[in-house]
């Protein structure tokens, strides 16, 4: 069965370092989105694609947070600079969804995040 | 925007026991609500979804019910066993943004032999 793939798994980073987190969907899946997932809570969105195409970024904090899927198929999210309170679980996930039509979102295992 | 919150927090049932966990959401155009299991360090995974047009569905002994006068949606698991111990999230699909899913906070469900 297909999975979602992300890398790494787990990062330990320090205050002020950039990361780099990796995402590769299910073959075929249109949308792709990453979650932060703050220990106790459930996944926040921070920002969508569809296909190459940024569709939500809202929540996405600009000033040190960037995405991209440049070919439409795996995406890079990355910080600079880390911050403390950006210790997290990063969840990617994908779906076939096309606009409008609400679709099973498939989670990738996530790369946890530690800030030091 | 939208909110959805989730109740209880923690849940500890004996095996065989039935358990109900239930959410309430805000944006009363919500037509989406799925339901996630998540297994101490591993994926959330869909265990079952619900469409704002159905009033109940039902998968073996896990049913989901939608109440969309009243925004509550509710999962129940019968016959619960030891490996139904997890962290279960539901969540809402907003209409205003495609595809969003808004969650809740989870509930962590332990089930004692």
């Amino acid at each position: 069965e297909a999975e979602v793939a992300q890398s790494p798994r787990y990062k330990i980073t320090e205050k002020s370092q950039a990361v780099a987190f990796w995402c590769d969907p299910i073959s075929g899946h249109a949308t792709l989105y990453w979650y932060r997932q703050i220990l106790g809570q459930g996944p926040e969105l921070l920002v969508q694609f569809q296909d190459e195409s940024v569709v939500d970024d809202s929540q996405l904090p600009k000033d040190r947070f960037s995405a991209e899927r440049l070919k439409g198929v795996d995406s890079t999210l990355k910080i600079q600079p880390a911050e403390l309170g950006d210790s997290a679980m990063y969840l990617c996930a994908s779906s076939l969804a096309t606009s409008g039509n609400p679709d099973t979102q498939y989670f990738g295992p996530g790369t946890r995040l530690t800030v030091l | 925007g939208e909110n959805v919150e989730q109740h209880p927090s923690t849940l500890s049932v004996q095996e065989g026991d039935s358990a109900v966990i239930k959410c309430t959401y805000s944006d009363s155009a919500s037509n989406y609500f799925p339901w996630y299991k998540q297994e101490l360090g591993k994926r959330p995974q869909l265990i079952i979804d619900i469409r704002s047009n159905v009033g109940e569905k039902k998968d073996q002994r896990i049913a989901v019910t939608l109440n969309k006068t009243a925004k509550h949606f509710s999962l129940h698991i019968t016959e619960t066993q030891p490996e139904d111990s997890a962290v279960y999230f539901c969540a809402a699909r907003g209409v205003y943004n495609t595809d969003k899913l808004i969650f809740g906070t989870g509930t962590r469900l332990q089930v004692f032999p």
